[in-house]
This record gives C-alpha cells, sequence and structure tokens, in this order.
C-alpha cells in the first residue's frame, strides 16, 4: 500500500461543478506535488510545493487551484473543467522540495471525468 | 483504425529471463535519476535511483546503468516475474532544478509463462 493516500479514487463531474481532490502523507515529507496523467502518457508536473509554499507551477490554467494546508495536506480545487482535463491526477511527495536528488513517492491517483 | 502515441514501447520476455529497459534523458545538466515501475490503475512505485557521480547501481534484482557520455539510462530485472509487467518510467532531474522530475515516455514490459 503506498503512503500517500489520494482521495476519492474516481471523480465524474460536469463542466460547471467545483470540486476538490485531496491528498495526504505522513512520512515527514516537506514538498508535495501534483501531476497529470493522460492514458498512455508519462506524469506531468503541474504544481510543487516546497514547505507549505508554492515553489513551482508549470503554466496550469487558473481553474486548478492547489492548497496546501500544513504539511502533511495537499489539495486541487477543480472549478469549470474542459473535457480535456479528464486524466489521473497524482499526489506525490519527498523530503523536501529545494535541493533535488530525493525520491519522490506518489500516490494511486484520482481517474477524474468531465462530462 | 489505430492512433498517433496511444502505443506505449513493448518489451515481451519469457519468464525467468532478465529484462533490459533503455531511456535515453534529454539534459546532459541532469544529475539524479530514478527509474519508477507503474501497474495498471496505481501510480508510480519507486523502484532504484542513481546520482550522476555513479554508473552503476544494484537493488534486489534490479541494476540501473547510467552512461552520461551518450545520455542512457538502462534497467535491468534478473529473472523476471510475472509481477514485474508493468509500464516502466526513467526521470531525470535537472542540477539546481529543485526536485523537478521529467519523465520519459515509458516502456510496457509483458511477462510470458
Amino acid at each position: 500500500d503506498t503512503e500517500v493516500t489520494q482521495t476519492p479514487k474516481h471523480l465524474v463531474m460536469g463542466m460547471t461543478n467545483k470540486k476538490s481532490l485531496k491528498c495526504e502523507q505522513h512520512m515527514g515529507h516537506r514538498a508535495m506535488y501534483w501531476y497529470k496523467q493522460k492514458a498512455k502518457k508519462p506524469p506531468e508536473l503541474m504544481f510543487v510545493y516546497s514547505y507549505e509554499k508554492l515553489s513551482i507551477n508549470e503554466s496550469v490554467p487558473s481553474r486548478f487551484s492547489p492548497e496546501c494546508p500544513n504539511s502533511s495536506l495537499l489539495n486541487l480545487h477543480l472549478h469549470a473543467l474542459q473535457p480535456e482535463d479528464s486524466a489521473l491526477y497524482l499526489c506525490a511527495s519527498s523530503q523536501e522540495g529545494g535541493r533535488g536528488n530525493q525520491p519522490q513517492h506518489f500516490g494511486d491517483g484520482t481517474r477524474l471525468s468531465i462530462l | 483504425g489505430e492512433s498517433v502515441g496511444l502505443h506505449l514501447p513493448t518489451l515481451s520476455v519469457q519468464e525467468g529471463d532478465n529484462s533490459i529497459i533503455n531511456c535515453a534523458y534529454s539534459n546532459s545538466a541532469s544529475d539524479y535519476f530514478i527509474w519508477y515501475k507503474q501497474e495498471s490503475g496505481k501510480g508510480p512505485q519507486f523502484i532504484i535511483d542513481i546520482r550522476s557521480n555513479m554508473d552503476k547501481r544494484q537493488g534486489q534484482r534490479v541494476t540501473v546503468l547510467l552512461n552520461k557520455t551518450v545520455k542512457h539510462l538502462s534497467l535491468q530485472i534478473a529473472a523476471t516475474q510475472p509481477g514485474d509487467s508493468a509500464v516502466y518510467f526513467c526521470a531525470e532531474n535537472l542540477a539546481g532544478g529543485g526536485n523537478k522530475l521529467t519523465f520519459g515516455t515509458g516502456t510496457q514490459l509483458k511477462v510470458e509463462l
């Protein structure tokens, strides 16, 4: 079982809905990440939080809004999504975000479908 | 008909044989590399990592080789088992870029009984 927990596992929403994805880790990691993965493709980085501050935004549309309430939790707020946003959304964590050379540990993702 | 880009490179091996999965990375300034295994319906699972000051690292049944001259990374799996069937991704971390990973395109490993 993964030590990064994501909820919900599946989410179906309309283009006008507002929903949130949640991620939790209890490994004491201080860096957390959101990735988007389309079918048969590699994960693509969206956001990085380091010590609860947003450190990287990979030019993600504003309809995706990340939030890091504390060092163990990471949310992704969704609003007015498009059908092309349907994908697997993965959360990951690592010991620190400021330095490289550290493995990221992934959750099993939320499978998001936009109607 | 088929759609471009929806088919991963596939490696088929017999159970018990050794597997070698290759990856060409893009940036000569990358200094840290990771191999991940992703099973259907799961997130990527860390297998092994290697830093650029090394050219080989071994784990349990797995070995990673790094050739910085040609920007090539490989994952060797000894005595491949049915449970090894998955998609394997290499990932690189650019030196000084924080912990920002860039993933390769992935290889589907199929283990035949």
